[in-house]
């Protein structure tokens, strides 16, 4: 069965260092998302992405974050320079649906990020 | 008014109970309805979606209800496998850009007791 990876399964960083978490989406999906969830709490939007581009953002998806599909199949996110509160876990996720209603999610495993 | 808010529980049924979660959500114009099963420390998976007459599956039943702006899930003959936190989750129609997005809720609680 079709699934979304996601590298690495558990970073731990430095405060200030810039993190790239990676994912590969089912290969014929053509929206990419990510979510995080900080411990205890509610799986929360960060952003969507759809022909190589971002096509929406929450409050959270500030300029210390970005998004890049480099090679066709990867999927990243990037956090500039991290901080305490950004550590959670990332779930990429990815679905096939061609537009109009949302249609089910895809989720990777996560990466669990620790900022220290 | 949250976006989507639930019940937190924890919910503590024995095997074999009838259990119900409810969700409800502040946006009319979301027009896609799931639930979602998440296990601890886990990806959250598609349990159903709901649908606006109301649908089953198994031992699960989903409904809908558009005036109320209300979601529910019934479990029914509740297994120990069952025990996991289960997601209401909404579309909200995006402000901008074509991909839609899912808003979840903070999840209840289930622990199936033996």
């Amino acid at each position: 069965e079709p699934e979304v990876t996601q590298t690495p399964s558990h970073q731990v960083t430095q405060m200030g260092q810039e993190v790239i978490l990676r994912c590969v989406p089912i290969s014929n999906h053509l929206y990419f998302y990510w979510y995080r969830q900080i411990l205890g709490q509610k799986v929360e939007f960060l952003v969507s992405f759809y022909n190589n581009e971002i096509s929406e953002k929450s409050e959270i998806f500030d300029d210390q974050f970005s998004v890049e599909r480099p090679d066709g199949s990867n999927f990243t996110l990037k956090i500039r320079s991290t901080k305490l509160e950004d550590s959670a876990m990332y779930f990429c996720a990815s679905t096939g649906w061609t537009g109009g209603l949302a249609g089910e999610l895809f989720f990777g495993e996560g990466s669990r990020l620790t900022v220290l | 008014r949250k976006e989507v808010e639930q019940d937190p529980g924890p919910f503590n049924v024995p095997e074999g109970a009838t259990v119900a979660f409810n969700c409800t959500y502040s946006n009319s114009a979301s027009q896609s309805f799931f639930w979602y099963r998440q296990d601890c420390r886990k990806e959250p998976k598609l349990l159903m979606s709901v649908y606006s007459s109301g649908n089953e599956d198994g031992r699960f039943t989903a409904q809908l209800n558009r005036a109320s702006q209300y979601i529910s899930l019934l479990i029914r003959d509740s297994k120990l496998s069952d025990s996991a936190t289960y997601l209401c989750v909404v579309n909200i129609p995006p402000s901008s850009g074509s991909a839609r997005q899912l808003t979840f809720g903070s999840g209840t609680q289930l622990t199936v007791l033996p």
